[in-house]
């Protein structure tokens, strides 16, 4: 069965400090791999998506990045974190576009 | 106008009791439509899937009206376990790849 990995759990990051947030998936392969962002009270924002290894499609601009340097692996990152970037981050996989999602458990991020 | 709009609630409900809550969407041409299921501080969980003719997973029913453009989500005979935040997720306009979610709406089941 398929399951995904996400960590770490929580992260407190002061301002300007870089980020890095680890996704890894196992038990398929080719998966389309999302990163979302979930802001209280609201709907979950899609970040970056990714079809393949190495490319990324961005939906918002932000002070975010992400790459896929594995078939099952996708990283977000930031050089400079501003306190906007604090939230409840999200990875997830689906089999095929605009199927049902699969997440990982989530990362809460305090940038102080 | 919000792509995909639902009541924030919060629905308290009795034990025992029916709910029902609805999920109004914006794009005419949305293919498909999700229920999942959030518990706090949690990663969501998809519930199931919606379509077209309506479908039910034990006391949960679904059911989509395209002529109005909403989904709804019916539970029955409610357990305090049901007390979650429930997610409608509908797939963009924009890209084949975007889901877009509404913020929930918030159960609460009181025994």
């Amino acid at each position: 069965s398929q399951t995904i990995h996400q960590w770490p759990a929580t992260l407190v990051q002061p301002v300007g400090s870089p980020l890095s947030l680890e996704c890894t998936v196992e038990g398929t392969s080719n998966p389309n791999l999302y990163w979302y962002r979930q802001a209280a009270g609201r709907g979950l924002q899609l970040l970056f998506y990714s079809v393949g290894i190495g490319q990324i499609s961005s939906e918002v601009p932000q002070n975010l990045s992400a790459s896929r340097p594995q078939d099952r692996q996708f990283i977000l990152s930031s050089k400079k974190l501003l306190l906007s970037d604090s939230g409840f981050y999200l990875c997830a996989w689906s089999g095929v576009p605009s199927a049902k999602l699969f997440f990982g458990s989530g990362t809460q991020l305090s940038v102080l | 106008r919000k792509e995909v709009e639902q009541d924030p609630g919060p629905f308290n409900v009795p034990e025992g009791a029916t709910v029902a809550f609805n999920c109004t969407y914006s794009n005419s041409a949305s293919q498909s439509f999700f229920w999942y299921r959030q518990d706090c501080r949690k990663e969501p969980k998809l519930l199931m899937s919606v379509y077209s003719s309506g479908n039910e997973d034990g006391r949960f029913t679904a059911q989509l009206n395209r002529a109005s453009q909403y989904i709804s989500l019916l539970i029955r005979d409610s357990k305090l376990s049901d007390s979650a935040t429930y997610l409608c997720v509908v797939n963009g306009e924009d890209s084949n790849y975007q889901l877009i979610w509404g913020a929930g709406t918030k159960l609460i089941i009181k025994p």
